[in-house]
């Protein structure tokens, strides 16, 4: 069974750090890409950022944290993280890790991450 | 950027009723849409993916349709535990976008 457990969510103050992570099981985790999308309270959802299978040489964010979040994946621990920089009052919601097959297959629980003052 | 839209935004049925909702993309995406469901409090799932192939864990009165720019999803009698929220997803080019969502209530 695939399993996606997704945690390291917190309150954090506006220009702060943090670092998600997402532990995967239940599938070869080096042979698939994956993603991070959010969901602001209330709102919908916005694929955030994603990363080759493998070896993840090849990383995609979008627009909103580009130059503020990085992608990367530990194959040898099956784990996916986000690191969070320069965080905004926007970026205040749920981020769910989700597997790639191209399409989004397997969501994470989610983890909420509050930006406040 | 390929921009997603949902309608309608809210669609209000009553039980046994068909319902059809419309997903409409700027450009072509080919058949890379997928269509998720999510009720409150829990993560979307994955409903349907190349346009039309529904996931295991859904029963046939979900059916999904369309390719370019033009998709829908069918609920063909609906049950008390499809009143959820709906949201399509391009694939097909960088960055992935999703549709705003439609929320299907009930009447």
């Amino acid at each position: 069974e695939v399993q996606l457990l997704d945690s390291g969510g917190g309150l954090v103050q506006p220009g702060g750090s943090l670092r998600l992570s997402c532990a995967a099981s239940g599938f070869t985790f080096s042979n698939y890409a994956m993603a991070w999308v959010r969901q602001a309270p209330g709102k919908g959802l916005e694929w955030v950022s994603a990363i080759s299978d493998s070896g993840g040489r090849s990383t995609y964010y979008a627009e909103s944290v580009k130059g503020r979040f990085t992608i990367s994946r530990d194959n040898s621990r099956n784990t996916l993280y986000l690191q969070m920089n320069s965080l905004r009052d926007e970026d205040t919601a749920i981020y769910y890790c989700v597997k790639r097959d191209p399409h989004f297959d397997y969501w994470g629980q989610g983890t909420l991450v509050t930006v406040s003052s | 950027e390929i921009v997603m839209t949902q309608s309608p935004g809210t669609l209000s049925v009553s039980p046994g009723v068909r319902a059809t909702l419309s997903c409409r993309a700027s450009q072509s995406v080919r058949s890379n849409l997928a269509w998720y469901q999510q009720k409150p409090g829990q993560a979307p799932r994955l409903l349907i993916y190349g346009a039309s192939t529904r996931a295991t864990a859904f029963p046939a009165r979900f059916s999904g349709s369309g390719s370019g720019t033009e998709f829908t999803l069918t609920i063909s009698s609906l049950q008390s535990e499809d009143f959820a929220v709906y949201y399509c997803l391009q694939y097909n080019n960088w960055p992935l976008t999703f549709g705003q969502g439609t929320k299907v209530e009930i009447k």
